[in-house]
């Protein structure tokens, strides 16, 4: 049973230039979750996906977009890349289905995608 | 908005005494607090969660305590070890079918064991 898996495991970019990450959930998994991790700091909510569609989005801008396919895997799009962009982006995972039961409200991370922005 | 608030940012304690961080946290419809330990360059991983209708949880040398009229919740963690060394999260959500689930986190606390 594979976990939360994200590619790729490093980026380097330049200022305004655009970047595609990915995640594909845990299996059995229907709802995915990005968040955005500066050097020393918490993660910060960016979006969630689930039944392919944005259902809530934090304080990030427009540049930050994403998308969930059918088999709930989803894509993180940036566009127009900015030094304060560079950052670890993490990836989770859970299952709507299972609210209300034991592990119903867990989310399960990926190992993250480190992005940096030269 | 929604905030969660940790304390203290850096805590050192000798190998084999206590550790405490504490949180609070401003949506009272949070009904759902994780804690996550980071290791350098991984990820976040659960160590412990309680839900609001519970008021203490422990698994081993971890404990965690939640005062929902406060929005106070803390971890406790006895008999430290050195690989205890990492920063921990507190966290804050309210999953539910029909809603989306965004954890908010706290700034962290590095905890560092001396032996």
């Amino acid at each position: 049973d594979a976990g939360v898996t994200q590619s790729p495991t490093h980026l380097i970019k330049t200022r305004g230039q655009q970047v595609t990450l990915r995640c594909s959930p845990k299996s059995g998994h229907d709802t995915v979750s990005w968040y955005q991790q500066a050097l020393g700091q918490g993660p910060q909510f960016i979006f969630q996906y689930y039944e392919e569609e944005e259902r809530q989005r934090g304080n990030f801008p427009d540049r930050f977009s994403g998308h969930q396919f059918p088999n709930y895997s989803s894509e993180l799009n940036v566009n127009a890349l900015l030094l304060g962009d560079s950052a670890l982006y993490l990836c989770a995972s859970s299952d709507r289905g299972a609210v209300g039961l034991a592990l119903g409200y867990e989310q399960f991370f990926g190992p993250g995608t480190r992005l940096t922005v030269l | 908005g929604e905030n969660v608030e940790q304390h203290p940012s850096t805590l050192s304690v000798q190998e084999g005494d206590s550790a405490v961080i504490k949180c609070t946290y401003s949506d009272s419809a949070s009904n759902y607090f994780p804690w996550y330990k980071q290791e350098l360059g991984k990820r976040p991983q659960l160590i412990i969660d309680i839900r609001s209708n519970v008021g203490e949880k422990k698994d081993q040398r971890i404990a965690v305590t939640l005062n929902k009229t406060a929005k106070h919740f803390s971890l406790h963690i006895t008999e430290t070890q050195p690989e205890d060394s990492a920063v921990y999260f507190c966290a804050a959500s309210r999953p539910g079918y029909s809603s989306a689930s965004k954890i908010i986190f706290g700034s962290g606390t590095r905890l560092s064991i001396r032996p």
